[in-house]
């Protein structure tokens, strides 16, 4: 079964330091792996995802996120974090080979940045 | 294009009173997940529904139901309320089922049980 662990349950930065919100998964075959934010009161929010190719994926808002299969870790990163870059981060999972799986998610790190 | 929405955004119900929650998918988008947002728990899926076929279902209670329609909107249904299922419901939408395509979320609709 695949499952995605996020061992922190709190990250607090400093405005302009970089910041890293830490994903482990477990899956049987070849993940796909995404990260997601969420804002007081709203829906998820896509922020990148890795499925094949180059481990060093970029997304929104100037986040990336670097893919290590001997680590089977997705960790989350910012090289100068904004105050509005508080909110709750979701890492997820699917398996590539285990068929029509469900998504299954970390159970999110909430980030605080610090002015 | 609209995004996802579900209605109502917010509800209050007593305790053995059902439920019925709305979502509307990405215009061209067949698949509608649903998940329960809960401060102890995260996002814990509940189910998923592809051309009007459920095609994977999460580890609820049979009080929680689901359905899709022709066009795709989707409702899904607890009957029976307990305290325990306030939370927030966020349901998703994609093109396909089972693809890497990113999910699309909708707001929420946010269920306090008293």
């Amino acid at each position: 079964a695949q499952s995605v662990a996020q061992p922190e349950d709190q990250v607090n930065v400093a405005e302009g330091n970089p910041l890293t919100v830490k994903c482990t998964y477990s899956v049987s075959g070849n993940p796909y792996l995404f990260w997601y934010v969420q804002y007081p009161n709203r829906g998820l929010q896509f922020l990148l995802k890795y499925i094949t190719g180059d481990n060093l994926v970029k997304g929104s808002y100037g986040f990336e996120a670097e893919f290590n299969k001997s680590q089977t870790s997705f960790h989350l990163k910012k090289p100068s974090a904004l105050v509005s870059d508080s909110a709750l981060y979701f890492c997820a999972v699917r398996d590539l080979y285990s068929g029509n799986t469900p998504l299954v998610f970390g159970k999110g790190t909430r980030l605080s940045v610090i002015a | 294009k609209a995004g996802v929405t579900q209605t109502p955004r917010y509800l209050i119900k007593t305790r053995g009173q059902q439920v019925t929650l709305s979502c509307s998918p990405i215009s061209g988008h067949r698949s509608v997940s649903w998940y329960q947002q809960t401060p102890g728990q995260g996002l814990q899926f509940l189910f998923e529904y592809f051309s009007e076929t459920q095609r994977n279902k999460g580890n609820f209670p049979g009080r929680f139901s689901g359905r899709q329609f022709s066009n795709s909107r989707s409702e899904m249904n607890v009957s029976t309320l307990e305290l325990g299922d306030s939370a927030l419901y966020l349901c998703a939408s994609t093109e396909t089922s089972g693809s890497p395509n990113e999910q699309f979320f909708g707001p929420g609709t946010r269920l306090t049980v008293l």
